[in-house]
């Protein structure tokens, strides 16, 4: 099994710029997360899903938007990539049943926008 | 306003050392606590505690919660170079069971 995998690893994105952020999971998990980790902050929280068609806002979504049209996918999109987006973007997975709740983190994307 | 307290936010040591991370808490509707490590990459899952008391070892690392002073600690004993990493401790919050929130970490370097 491959876990979770982000698409791309590395971007870098000029200001007004568009792009989408590619996550996919093998391991048949209901919710799926988007963070994004700055320096000296911890993971917080953009946008998650608690299952296929269904999205809802995070700690911090204002610049993105996201999709979950398939179980095993999640998209995180900029629209209009501003500066203060350059971050590094984890995507996360887990369970829907029992306690919360180990999550299964993807690698990483970072994204530069100048 | 819910709230994840880390500290220190960083601590260097030397091999073998004993280190103590602490995570303090304000949350509603308070279900479990999570301990996470991160190297230079994704996190990864250490521990899961929901009953105060409760220690969790795991060969080196262990983890006790505390649920009326509302805090959790993270040890290690004989640290080695390669628990150098960011320790991060999450709490669940809002009614998405899966919904974590997460602190800022603790930066622990460990010297040779």
């Amino acid at each position: 099994n491959a876990g979770v995998t982000q698409t791309p690893k590395f971007r870098v994105l000029k200001t007004g710029q568009s792009m989408t952020l590619l996550c996919a999971q093998d391991m048949n998990h209901e919710y799926m997360y988007w963070y994004r980790q700055d320096p000296g902050m911890g993971l917080r929280l953009i946008h998650y899903s608690v299952g296929e068609g269904t999205t809802a806002k995070g700690e911090v979504p204002d610049g993105y938007n996201v999709s979950r049209l398939k179980k095993q996918n999640f998209l995180l999109g900029l629209e209009s990539a501003a500066p203060s987006q350059t971050s590094v973007y984890f995507c996360a997975s887990s369970y829907s049943s029992g306690l919360p709740y180990e999550q299964y983190f993807g690698p990483g994307t970072r994204l530069t926008v100048t | 306003e819910d709230k994840v307290v880390q500290s220190p936010l960083s601590l260097v040591v030397h091999e073998g050392d004993t280190v103590t991370l602490n995570c303090s808490y304000e949350v509603t509707n308070f279900r479990s606590l999570l301990w996470y490590k991160q190297e230079k990459k994704a996190p990864t899952f250490l521990f899961m505690l929901t009953s105060s008391g409760i220690e969790k070892k795991s060969g080196r690392l262990s983890s006790i919660l505390d649920k009326k002073e509302l805090f959790s600690i993270l040890n290690i004993t004989a640290t080695q170079t390669g628990d150098s990493a960011v320790y991060l401790c999450a709490v669940p919050r809002g009614s998405t069971l899966g919904r974590l929130y997460f602190g800022r970490g603790t930066q622990l370097t460990v010297w040779p």
